[in-house]
């Protein structure tokens, strides 16, 4: 069982905002940056947003992320069928001195 | 650009040993730690440990420590995760990644190596 609490699903259609949340503790999300990866079927890991709010070069600013106290959300506005994957938010945990990674919340477009 | 490229598919029975690698290109692989995350079927992913290659100071998940072994040869630019005697249940895609410290987040990922564990 994750530290890091995702809903499992999401659902949208094309051109619809979505938001996943992600629900940590004190000692992860609530002392540490959050990180939100993307993967794609049969594809590894990529990294969507960093340190809350930033992006990586090449990272549509359809994406963004927030974070307040010990939870964080990931927001996909303009919602594309290629944006169809595995959305996993992560944070570092200073009491555990690991990386805890949400279970995972798979998206769909309808 | 920056590149891990991990080692192949490997197909192997209980108690057998394994060593799987990652070598890394087009980053100063001395400067960066680099951490391993497994990925069980159907399953999301899960932070094992990390190496920094240039002194092989390693840290590992407590729910890792003492089930696998972190290494790397900077001569080669490659980390290695190994197991000494494998279960069915390590099972996976195991994936490397480049952290700037222990703590900063997995960046670029190689593209995973899936351990088969079948009797």
């Amino acid at each position: 069982q994750s530290v890091l609490t995702q809903p499992p699903s999401a659902s949208g259609t094309p051109g619809q905002r979505v938001t996943i949340t992600c629900s940590g503790s004190s000692s992860s999300i609530g002392s540490n940056a959050v990180n939100w990866y993307q993967q794609l079927p049969g594809a590894a890991p990529k990294l969507l947003v960093y340190n809350n709010i930033q992006r990586p070069s090449g990272v549509p600013d359809r994406f963004s992320g927030s974070r307040s106290g010990t939870s964080a959300s990931l927001a996909i506005s303009g919602l594309q069928s290629e944006d169809e994957a595995y959305y996993y938010c992560a944070a570092w945990d200073g009491s555990l001195n690991t990386w805890l990674f949400g279970g995972g919340t798979k998206l769909t477009v309808l | 650009e920056v590149r891990l490229v991990q080692s192949g598919p490997e197909v192997k029975k209980p108690g057998e040993s394994l060593k799987i690698s990652c070598k890394g290109s087009g980053f100063s692989f001395t400067s960066s730690w680099i951490g391993w995350v497994r990925q069980m079927p159907g399953k999301g992913l899960e932070w094992m440990g990390v190496i920094y290659p240039r002194d092989s100071d390693t840290k590992y998940s407590p729910s890792f420590q003492g089930q696998v072994t972190i290494s790397a040869d900077k001569s080669f630019n490659t980390a290695f995760l190994q197991w000494n005697s494998l279960k069915a249940s390590d099972t996976a895609i195991y994936y490397c990644a480049t952290q700037v410290t222990v703590n900063s987040r997995p960046h670029y990922w190689g593209q995973g190596t899936l351990v088969t564990v079948s009797s």
